[in-house]
């Protein structure tokens, strides 16, 4: 149990394209789920936490218009990296939390890699 | 705000020998969790191990166990019989009682040699 899929695994868009990450609990609900970038042989980075049904809240020197997320049911969170620019090419890996078990651990997608060219 | 320090950012083991990987944190908490997660070329977070703070009796899952000592805030991860398939990055992270943000340590690469 606890699987989380993340979809797509891999993205190479063009500069100026908006791309939109998926990340889904398949057999649990998700009150909480979490957005972390990755540079290469560095740890992860939180980005967000994102809570069903309201607003996400984002870390500091994260730019909220650039990284649009989205919590809109118990079981999908979306990242939306606007006018993506090269820089912002990197690991996206996207966590959950099982409802009211605040003693788990958070449960992991595969990840996406983003390349913007 | 708590910090999570992991002082190897590289290790080697021969297969079937012993590794520690260190790990230590600073927190004004009395209560938490710390975790060890493993992070192969793939990419993919695996859990390796979980300790509750509250819990003296250190964890162990199979060739994996911890030495978790809360008084210095040290978790360190112990790999016995080391695997060539146990070479990854490791992370260790840190969360609090009455949240779920986890926070995770730079890394340490662990390499294994046949």
């Amino acid at each position: 149990g606890a699987v989380v899929s993340q979809h797509p695994s891999r993205v190479i868009c063009k500069s100026g394209t908006s791309v939109k990450i998926e990340c889904r609990s398949l057999d649990f609900q998700a009150t909480t789920m979490f957005w972390y970038r990755q540079f290469p042989k560095q740890s992860l980075m939180l980005m967000a936490t994102s809570n069903e049904g309201s607003k996400a809240t984002y870390e500091q020197g994260v730019e909220k218009d650039k990284f649009l997320i989205n919590h809109a049911s118990l079981t999908l969170s979306t990242l939306t990296v606007t006018s993506a620019h090269p820089e912002d090419s990197s690991f996206y890996i996207c966590s959950a939390s099982r409802e009211r078990e605040s003693n788990q651990p958070q449960h992991f997608g595969d990840g996406t890699r983003l390349s913007i060219l | 705000a708590q910090t999570v320090t992991q002082s190897q950012p590289e290790m080697s083991v021969q297969e079937a020998e012993t590794v520690t990987l260190s790990c230590t944190y600073d927190t004004s908490e009395s209560d938490y969790y710390l975790f060890w997660y493993k992070q192969p070329p793939s990419r993919q977070m695996i859990l390796v191990i979980r300790q509750e703070a509250y819990k003296q009796q250190n964890a162990t899952e199979n060739r994996f166990s911890v030495n978790f000592q809360k008084a210095a805030k040290s978790f360190s991860l112990k790999i016995s019989d080391s695997q060539l398939g146990d070479a990854a990055m490791y992370f260790c992270a840190y969360r609090t009682q009455y949240g779920n943000k986890l926070v995770f340590g730079a890394g340490t690469i662990l390499r294994v040699k046949s």
